[in-house]
């Protein structure tokens, strides 16, 4: 049973460029957080989807940053035009429908993006 | 808001010694909390949870106790080795489910 996959591990942008980083989350899993981790900082979310919805996305950029997560496919964090400043890990976690606090979310191993 | 505080590191420490990584939160209702490991160049592993007052999580020898008086959720090892030197994270997920709100991290280096 495989995890939580991410790609790419590491991205390298150069400013002014996109980033898309993708997550497919566990078998049978059907919500998905996105976290960004600043170096020597912790995580901070950025935003949760269900199949097809954004469910919070109260810790999202208000500009360049974006997130779906479709019927089909992985989900996708877009950050258009990066800066210096993007530079960070970015993870993404699942975990089961339903709902529950009490479920953990189950991290992958993150997508290291360094903007030159 | 919910809130985690976590004691600041870097804490270093020499085999077989005690662990305690102190935790405390903030939050409306009554979070589940919950200890995440991360090792060098990987994501967050769950460590052990606790989904309500009183409960004791445990894993690999570590154990936290969810104390709602003192709203903590203390990390404790009686014995640490080498392989346990990694970052931990202290977390709690709200009444509803959504996002997790973690602390900043405590960088943990065990020394033989």
């Amino acid at each position: 049973n495989a995890g939580v996959m991410q790609n790419p591990r590491h991205l390298v942008r150069r400013r002014g460029q996109e980033a898309r980083l993708r997550c497919s989350p566990m078998k049978g899993h059907s919500h998905v957080y996105w976290y960004r981790q600043l170096p020597e900082e912790g995580l901070k979310f950025m935003v949760y989807l269900q199949k097809e919805n954004i469910i919070d996305e109260s810790g999202m950029p208000k500009e360049r940053f974006s997130a779906e997560f479709p019927k089909e496919g992985p989900s996708i964090l877009r950050i258009q035009q990066v800066v210096r400043g993007d530079s960070a890990a970015y993870f993404c976690a699942s975990s089961p429908p339903g709902g529950l606090a009490t479920n953990e979310q189950f991290f992958g191993p993150g997508t290291r993006l360094t903007v030159l | 808001g919910n809130s985690v505080t976590q004691m600041e590191g870097p804490v270093t420490l020499s085999e077989e010694a005690f662990l305690t990584i102190n935790c405390t939160y903030t939050a409306t209702g009554y979070p589940s909390l919950f200890w995440y490991v991360q090792y060098p160049g990987e994501g967050l592993q769950l460590l052990l949870k606790a989904t309500k007052a009183d409960d004791k999580g445990s894993n690999k020898g570590f154990e936290a106790t969810y104390r709602k008086e003192t709203t903590s959720f203390h990390l404790e090892k009686g014995s640490v080795q080498v392989s346990d030197s990694a970052v931990y994270f202290c977390a709690l997920s709200g009444a509803n489910a959504g996002k997790s709100t973690f602390g900043d991290g405590t960088t943990l280096t065990v020394k033989p």
